[in-house]
């Protein structure tokens, strides 16, 4: 089983709509959580981090419950710009620090 | 943030070949990550490199087809060595500056012909 698994995808939504991407990690031990954005042909860019008292930063909002073992990003009124893949990203812990990577959801919004 | 200078972006190599890929930060770094992104794919971390100290690898990964090099805190290489096509990837390092999340050079676009 992989440590962090995401929904498959693709999505394809309308301009303006509600969407919501889901991920799990395995690895209890994981200390911290990002989701990155990266798009096509482009490296990786750090989109927010992931608390588990939530975290907004405009349309977007981060969920992390640890109960649960489970990530999610919520985009509010999606614009035509925000179509890329979402990697959701673990940090496991002690003196490493390595990422540990999902596969990537990909997003396109649609005019 | 860190500023990653990644170089080539991109090449176009025969079977059998080397190439080294090279990563400058304009800030000291502590650790430095190498990873390697399939078509289609996620990224997978191939080594973590310490200044003064041999690269630690990933399961499937091996120091031979992978020499890394990292001479100072701002520096370093990878070698993907005696490549085959199967080595066709993006190669991308990362680093994570005190403070900061963590950031990725702009990737080497690697096609093994």
């Amino acid at each position: 089983r992989k440590e962090v698994e995401q929904d498959p995808g693709p999505f394809n939504v309308p301009e303006g709509a509600t969407v919501a991407f889901n991920c799990t990690y395995s690895n209890s031990a994981s200390q911290s959580f990002f989701w990155y954005r990266q798009d096509c042909r482009k490296e990786p860019k750090l989109l927010m981090s992931v608390y588990s008292s939530g975290n907004e930063d405009g349309r977007f909002t981060a969920q992390l419950n640890r109960a649960s073992q489970y990530i999610s990003l919520l985009i509010r009124d999606s614009k035509l710009s925000d179509s890329a893949t979402y990697l959701c990203v673990g940090i496991s812990s002690g003196s490493a620090r390595q990422l540990t990577f999902g596969s990537g959801t990909q997003l396109t919004v649609l005019p | 943030s860190a500023v990653i200078s990644q170089k080539p972006s991109r090449d176009i190599c025969q079977r059998g070949t080397s190439l080294t890929i090279q990563c400058q930060v304009d800030s000291q770094v502590t650790m430095m990550f190498w990873y390697r992104q399939q078509p289609g794919q996620s990224l997978t971390l191939i080594a973590t490199a310490n200044q003064g100290s041999e690269a630690t690898y990933e399961s499937g990964f091996v120091i031979d087809k992978f020499p890394i090099s990292r001479p100072n805190l701002t520096f370093s290489t990878l070698t993907v060595s005696n490549m085959s096509p199967e080595d066709s990837s993006i190669y991308l390092c990362s680093v994570q500056p005190v403070g900061y999340g963590y950031t990725f050079g702009s990737g080497t676009r690697l096609t093994v012909v």
